[in-house]
């Protein structure tokens, strides 16, 4: 079973820059999560999907970052515009439900200069 | 909302010892107690989880304890190999659907051969 893919695995931009990330799923699951990982740290939840639905953005910068997951399978966070505190690793994990485990993905490494 | 914190923060350990990380949290409504480990590079792989109307879960050289009363769980290896030396992370779910994940900030363990 593939499992959840991500791409691009590095990006490297100039402050107030714009980016997107994109997350394909494994297939089947229906809940999508965005998490960003601060070197050093665990992984903090951006946003969560239950299909192509929302179910939490309490911690998403709204007014720098977005997210959608059209037909409720792919899904790209973007940031515009981008900020030095952005640098991190985006992870996307999906599960079969919500409530259920999660899988990660491997991740994008985001460089802001 | 919920807070996960992690011990130790760096674990060095003998070919062959045992390893042990513990993890407090704070939501007693929480029911979901997942363990992660990360290799350099890599997305977060869940290597085994226990839920909250469980005392203790075992997989091979691996095992998760819960005690919900002092609201505390912990990750045993043992035997631990060479290539057991990645960061592991601990989380717990916030409230009682096991939707989001909170993570503790990581033990980076390394095992000397």
């Amino acid at each position: 079973e593939a499992g959840v893919a991500q791409s691009p695995r590095y990006k490297i931009i100039e402050k107030r820059q714009s980016v997107a990330f994109w997350c394909n799923p494994i297939s089947g699951h229906a809940t999508l999560y965005w998490y960003q990982q601060i070197l050093g740290q665990g992984p903090k939840l951006l946003i969560q999907f239950q299909n192509n639905g929302v179910v939490d953005d309490s911690q998403l910068p709204k007014d720098r970052f977005s997210a959608e997951r059209l037909k409720g399978v792919d899904s790209t966070l973007k940031i515009q515009p981008a900020k030095l505190e952005d640098s991190a690793v985006y992870l996307c994990a999906s599960s079969l439900a919500g409530g259920s485990e999660q899988y990660f993905g491997p991740g994008t490494r985001l460089t802001v200069t | 909302g919920e807070n996960v914190e992690q011990h130790p923060s760096t674990l060095s350990v003998q070919e062959g010892d045992s390893a042990v990380i513990k993890c407090t949290y704070s939501d007693s409504a929480s029911n979901y107690f997942p363990w992660y480990k990360q290799e350099l590079g890599k997305g977060p792989q869940l290597i085994i989880d226990i839920r909250s109307n469980v005392g203790e879960k075992k997989d091979q050289r691996i095992a998760v304890t819960l005690n919900k009363t002092a609201k505390h769980f912990s990750l045993h290896i043992t035997e631990t190999q060479p290539e057991d030396s990645a960061v592991y992370f601990c989380a717990a779910s916030e409230g009682s659907d096991g939707n989001k994940l909170v993570f503790g900030a990581g033990t980076i363990l390394r095992v000397k051969s």
